[in-house]
């Protein structure tokens, strides 16, 4: 069956320092990939997307930047943290094909201060 | 541009009432349809989904919804709650089209209270 992993769980950074969340899927090839982050009352906003190994559509401008370095591996990062970058973060796949719906990791809560 | 509505941000209810959650997009072309819930300090899972045929889903924990075209509404349904039916409910759509589309688009979400 899929797993699928998120690290760490809870973050916190001072302003102006880098960042690195990962994201792991196991059980499952070429899948499609998501970071979203989400706010309360707001929904899950859809940050980057990915469709294969170094292919990555990023959605909303802003502080953050995404990677996925091999088939299975999403990463979310940041050079320099804004106090706005606070949040919750999720990671998601999907296959490729087909009808298929979104499988959700634990998600990370980063807290900048 | 596409975007997803859910009118209630919280309801509570008590225990055995009926549920009723609205969901409401906009786009006119075919769509995924999809809920989802979060219970507290839990992963988002999926509840139901509707691709085609019976526009009447049924899911996990006796929920269901229904999917009308005309209204691009697929609302939520469980006809008695308990109290282990409190978290957050989540509407999402996939639109699809002869390219294809990767993107999921979420409603804000409606937080649910079930009184005990």
């Amino acid at each position: 069956s899929q797993t699928i992993h998120q690290w760490p769980a809870t973050l916190v950074q001072p302003v102006g320092s880098p960042l690195s969340l990962e994201c792991t899927v196991e059980g499952t090839s070429n899948p499609n990939l998501y970071w979203y982050r989400q706010a309360a009352g707001r929904g899950l906003q859809l940050l980057f997307y990915s469709v294969g190994i170094g292919q990555i559509s990023s959605e909303v401008p802003q502080n953050l930047s995404a990677s996925r370095p091999q088939d299975r591996q999403f990463i979310l990062s940041s050079k320099k943290l804004l106090l706005s970058d606070s949040g919750f973060y999720l990671c998601a796949w999907s296959e490729v094909a087909g009808y298929n719906e979104q499988f959700f990791g634990p998600g990370t809560r980063l807290t900048v201060l | 541009a596409q975007s997803v509505s859910q009118h209630n941000h919280h309801v509570i209810l008590s225990e055995a009432a009926s549920l009723e959650l609205g969901c409401n997009y906009s786009y006119g072309g075919t769509v995924n349809l999809f809920w989802y819930v979060q219970y507290p300090g839990q992963h988002l899972q999926l509840l139901l989904k509707y691709f085609s045929g019976d526009p009447l889903v049924k899911g996990i924990k006796g929920f269901e919804a229904e999917f009308i075209k005309s209204k691009f509404s697929f609302n939520l349904r469980k006809p008695s709650v308990q109290w282990s039916d409190t978290a957050e409910y989540f509407c999402a759509v996939k639109p699809t089209t002869t390219s294809g589309t990767y993107k999921y688009i979420f409603g804000t979400g409606t937080r649910l209270k079930v009184l005990a």
